[in-house]
């Protein structure tokens, strides 16, 4: 069955600081992979997703995420926080084959600090 | 175009009672799936359909069920509730279920709250 693993609920980053979101995956061959973000009392806003080709994958509002297949990781990225990146955000992922759902992390709250 | 379309926005009912939450899609979009979130768990996938079939059920019990209507818009239901269906839950939309690679596109979701 496949799984993502958010190992952090929380992580504070000053405002300019670069920001790193982590996330792991498990899936039985290639996957699809997505980073989705939730403003409060907001549905949730899609942001990236690596599907195939160039490892780096750019997405909205200047954040980016990279694909490392040998440590199943697919780690989301901005250069410079802004306060208004505050928000709970969430990695998922799909099976590149066979009947699965769009499977998601528990979320990883982040707090920028102006 | 208009976005995914949740109702109702806020829900209160007692326990031992049942809900119907309601979803339509983005125009054109066949696919719809339902996820509870809770602080605890995350997002939990419930159940996924396309044209008007289940094509994918989470690990959740027989109360929670769904369905899908020929305009793709869907409905979940929960029986019998209890206080820990408190949640919010969301409908996430896309264009086919058989095109895996493009994104879901999310209501604001129904806020449960079982008293």
């Amino acid at each position: 069955a496949q799984s993502v693993a958010q190992p952090e609920d929380q992580v504070n980053v000053a405002e300019g600081n670069p920001l790193t979101v982590k996330c792991t995956y498990s899936v039985s061959g290639n996957p699809y992979l997505f980073w989705y973000v939730q403003y409060p009392n907001r549905g949730l806003q899609f942001l990236l997703k690596y599907i195939t080709g160039d490892n780096l994958v750019k997405g909205s509002y200047g954040f980016e995420a990279e694909f490392n297949k040998s440590q199943t990781s697919f780690h989301l990225k901005k250069p410079s926080a802004l306060v208004s990146d505050s928000a709970l955000y969430f990695c998922a992922v799909r099976a590149y084959s066979g009947n699965t759902p769009l499977v998601f992390g528990k979320g990883t709250r982040l707090s920028v600090i102006a | 175009k208009a976005g995914v379309t949740q109702t109702p926005r806020y829900l209160i009912k007692t326990r031992g009672q049942q809900v119907t939450l309601s979803c339509s899609p983005i125009s054109g979009h066949r696919s719809v799936s339902w996820y509870q979130q809770t602080p605890g768990q995350g997002l939990q996938f419930l159940f996924e359909y396309f044209s008007e079939t289940q094509r994918n059920k989470g690990n959740f019990p027989g109360r929670f069920s769904g369905r899908q209507f020929s305009n793709s818009r869907s409905e979940m239901n929960v029986s019998t509730l209890e206080l820990g269906d408190s949640a919010l839950y969301l409908c996430a939309s896309s264009v086919t279920y058989r095109t895996l690679n493009t994104e879901a596109f999310f209501g604001q979701g129904t806020r449960l709250t079982v008293v």
